[in-house]
């Protein structure tokens, strides 16, 4: 079934340790998304990448990179994680970045840093 | 910086209507959307409006007014599956998505 997978489903993870999650499309899709989301803040748009080796920062970048090598990978890296980085962590997708694309959801990652 | 406001909560019963409102102000507008997204899972499109109106879709209609900066998402003959928050998203001038809290929605028997 072709969508967004997304790896692990959740995590545990110690204070200034590195973690790198995984997100992978199959739908050829230019354009993919991390976001962030927490209780009363909705989603908040962290990078994000138009097309295969470009990536642009989001609203909250701080503490996370991104790199993308191939059309179907979006890895986000949590170079030195903090307790604030606790939170469910979701990629999307869409065809473009233009004004009628729809963008799609991977299942998430709940990550918690402790 | 974008302003999207909707209820935080709102509680119907099986087989009533429900509208879920957005205001909204954003530099420059590119489309509203409506998405779902039950607990524990991902956001679901639901809708997309970029011109004024009322677009339908099955038991679900999405209306938008640009000149007021306004939306609202109309559930009809809820039923229990309906229950999920909603997340009204507004895509501004540069085509960035910014996505307001949601508005949880239970549907009481």
């Amino acid at each position: 079934i072709a969508g967004i997978t997304q790896a692990p489903t959740s995590q545990i993870l110690a204070a200034g340790r590195r973690m790198t999650l995984r997100c992978t499309q199959d739908m050829r899709h230019n354009a993919m998304y991390w976001y962030r989301q927490d209780l009363g803040l909705g989603l908040r748009l962290i990078h994000y990448s138009n097309t295969a080796g470009t990536t642009g920062k989001g609203e909250v970048p701080d503490g996370y990179s991104v790199s993308r090598a191939n059309t179907d990978d979006f890895p986000l890296t949590l170079a030195s994680a903090v307790p604030s980085q606790t939170s469910v962590y979701f990629c999307a997708s869409s065809e473009d970045r233009g004004a009628t694309d729809t963008q799609y959801f991977g299942p998430g990652t709940r990550l918690t840093v402790l | 910086g974008q302003n999207i406001d909707q209820p935080t909560e709102m509680t119907a019963t099986e087989g009533a209507i429900v509208q879920i409102n957005c205001t909204y102000q954003t530099s420059g507008f590119n489309g509203l959307f409506w998405y779902q997204q039950h607990a524990g899972e991902a956001p679901t499109f639901l809708s997309y409006n970029v011109l004024d109106g009322l677009e339908e879709k099955g038991r679900f209609s999405s209306f938008l007014s640009r000149s007021k900066g306004y939306s609202y998402l109309l559930l009809k003959e809820l039923q229990m599956k309906d229950s999920a928050s909603y997340l009204c998203a507004v895509r501004d001038g540069d085509y960035k998505l910014s996505f307001g809290a949601g508005t949880t929605v239970t549907v009481r028997a």
